[in-house]
């Protein structure tokens, strides 16, 4: 599986900031996810992040809000944009499916708005 | 759309003990994988156990077991011996083949007591 770090691990973050997220792993992968999982709650897909081309966001998710880049195979960043204390959650990147049709999860960063 | 549902929210077990956790699924397809994943107060998403729905055979991992029932849509986790370490969130997971989503349960938080 892959080794998948998160920067930062943790922030907080007063209201109308922006924070980006960074999210590298250890191989070259095709596919990034960014989820955001709020207090309690299971895990939502922001967006999808291929290489060379724009991310796909899900419903409810806006690219204004949630800029994401992808420049390589093995980086991508999340932005979360005029944050309000709504935004605070853990933000998570996972890698996959590539062959093995499973997706592995970086740390997580824990994000606290004010 | 597929859903997922894990109806037990909280679960508490002894050390040493056996505990089985309830998913169950709702799919047209044929070709599809589910997955449990186990998340500990550090947040990580840590993958547990997979299982191809082509294969028959129940997959295990150490002390991890799953009851893959195909038919009636259900996907259970056995932990043997459960271990102070077993306590987390756990959260069933379903990905069909080619369309690149996992859609997760609402997840169970199951306690380990010594």
């Amino acid at each position: 599986s892959a080794v998948i770090s998160q920067k930062p691990s943790r922030d907080i973050c007063q209201r109308g900031t922006s924070l980006t997220i960074q999210c590298q792993v250890d191989s070259q992968v095709t596919m990034m996810f960014w989820y955001r999982q709020q207090p309690g709650q299971s895990l939502t897909l922001i967006a999808t992040a291929n290489q060379g081309s724009e991310a796909t966001y899900e419903s409810g998710f806006v690219i204004d809000k949630f800029p994401i880049s992808r420049p390589n195979l093995t980086f991508s960043t999340l932005t979360v944009s005029n944050m309000s204390p709504e935004d605070s959650s853990i933000y998570l990147c996972s890698v996959g499916p590539e062959s093995t049709d499973t997706q592995y999860f970086g740390p997580g960063t824990r994000l606290t708005v004010l | 759309a597929q859903t997922v549902t894990q109806s037990q929210p909280e679960m508490s077990v002894q050390e040493a003990e056996t505990v089985t956790l309830s998913c169950t699924y709702d799919t047209s397809e044929n070709n599809y994988y589910l997955f449990w994943y186990k998340q500990p107060p550090s947040r990580q998403m840590i993958l547990v156990i997979r299982q191809e729905a082509y294969k028959q055979q129940n997959a295990t991992e150490n002390r991890f077991s799953v009851n893959f029932q195909k038919a009636a849509k259900s996907f259970s986790l056995k932990i043997s011996d459960s271990q102070l370490g077993d306590t987390a969130m756990y959260f069933c997971a379903f990905y069909q083949g080619g369309s690149e989503k996992l859609v997760f349960g609402k997840g169970m938080k199951l306690t380990v007591n010594p």
